[in-house]
Parts: C-alpha cells; sequence; structure tokens
C-alpha cells in the first residue's frame, strides 16, 4: 500500500531532550516536507526537500532540523525542544509531475507534547 | 503576513444542499491552487486543484473556481453529504518551480447534517 508513516504517532518529552521524529514514504517520490498545525494557524511549512541532499527552510524553520540521506526517509529534529514547539506534525511528500507539480500525500500526523 | 486566506472557521449545511468554501489569496506569484480534506486524527488528503491559467475545474461533485482578478478561489460541494463533513484547507503553491512550497489557510470546518 502506497503510503507516508511517521513514527511516533505520540510524543510527550520534556524540555530540551533531543528528539527525532520519523518519516518515510514509499513511493519513490523525489519531494518531502514537514508541517505543523496549530489551532487558528492552519498547517505552515517547516521544511521540504526537492531531492535527496537538498533541503530547504518553509515558513517557520526555527528550531528544527532535517536531512535527506535517502530517498524515503525525511526525519525531523528538534535539538531542543521548548513549549512553543508543542503541535501536530505532519509529514508529506509528492512525485515530480508533469508541468512541474504534483499533490502531496500526507502522514497520519504525530503530535508531539513538550513539558 | 497571511497570504492564503479562509475568512469562515465554519460552515453548516444540509445533506444534499450546495457547500460554498471560500478562499482568499494576495500574491499574485501564486500559480496553482489546491484544496486539501481532513478527517480527525488523520493526515489532509487532496482533493482537487487548478492551475492560474484556468477559471475552472471539476472532479465529480467537486468543482473549484478561480477569480485571478478578485485573487479568490471557492470550492463547492454539489450535493454535500454527511461524509462531506471535515476541515477543508485552501493552499497555493509559489511559482518558479518550487514544487514543495505551499502556503495553506487555516482552513473551515464543514459539517453536512442530514
Amino acid at each position: 500500500e502506497a503510503q507516508v508513516t511517521q513514527n511516533p504517532r505520540y510524543l510527550i518529552t520534556v524540555t530540551g531532550k533531543k528528539l527525532t521524529v520519523t518519516c518515510s514514504q514509499n513511493m519513490n517520490h523525489e519531494y518531502m516536507s514537514w508541517y505543523r498545525q496549530d489551532p487558528g494557524l492552519g498547517l505552515r511549512q517547516i521544511y521540504y526537500s526537492m531531492n535527496v541532499e537538498v533541503t530547504d527552510k518553509g515558513d517557520v524553520p526555527e528550531g528544527y532540523k532535517v536531512s535527506r540521506k535517502e530517498k524515503r526517509n525525511f526525519p525531523l529534529i528538534l535539538e531542543s525542544p521548548s513549549p512553543n514547539q508543542t503541535s501536530l506534525y505532519f509529514c508529506a511528500s509528492s512525485p515530480r509531475g508533469t508541468g512541474g507539480f504534483s499533490e502531496q500525500y500526507f502522514g497520519p500526523g504525530t503530535r508531539l507534547t513538550v513539558t | 503576513d497571511q497570504q492564503v486566506k479562509q475568512n469562515s472557521p465554519s460552515l453548516s449545511v444540509q445533506e444534499g444542499r450546495i457547500s460554498i468554501l471560500n478562499c482568499d489569496y494576495t500574491n499574485s506569484m501564486f500559480d496553482y491552487f489546491l484544496w486539501y480534506k481532513k478527517y480527525p486524527a488523520e493526515g489532509p488528503t487532496f482533493l482537487i486543484s487548478i492551475s492560474s491559467i484556468k477559471d475552472k475545474n471539476e472532479d465529480g461533485r467537486f468543482t473549484v473556481f478561480l477569480n485571478k482578478s478578485a485573487k479568490h478561489l471557492s470550492l463547492h460541494i454539489v450535493p454535500s453529504q454527511p461524509g462531506d463533513s471535515a476541515v477543508y484547507f485552501c493552499a497555493a503553491k509559489r511559482g518558479g518551480g518550487s514544487q514543495g512550497n505551499l502556503i495553506f489557510g487555516k482552513g473551515t470546518k464543514l459539517s453536512v447534517k442530514p
């Protein structure tokens, strides 16, 4: 089954304790992105990657890191989490479409709470 | 500065009637617009899209209209069904080939009553 998977789905952690949220897709997509969803703010892009070893900042990259060492994986790293990073996180991927664009496929989400 | 705006946080419609969800944008460089639907505890799923060179795109019960001069797009669902109850996000892509960079609105929660 074609899908985007994220782990963990739920995580409660403390301020300053480094964590990684994994994202993996089995569709051989070139593009992958991370978003956070907050009440009243909708979905905001954190980072995206257009291909292996190519990453770029989205609209809210502060406090996050990403890496794209292989095509299927795009982990999100919080080196020193803070309470304002408590949010619902979504990973997404998309193929390189004809004409330059295709819709994104989203994972199920990771709910992170930082105390 | 919010570049994609969905000014109605919620909308309630009777089953069988038309649902119209609206979206406004400010950046004239957007070249592609999409609608996503999101159920609770799930990731958003793609619904329908439209290129900036078109003014209408239809897929079954879903039609998206684009008015470039007004920087406005709308999603029409007809007839509305209870299963359409979800949060709908409008999204726009910046031009210049940056496929990964989507800007989302805050979403509109649609409730379709039986």
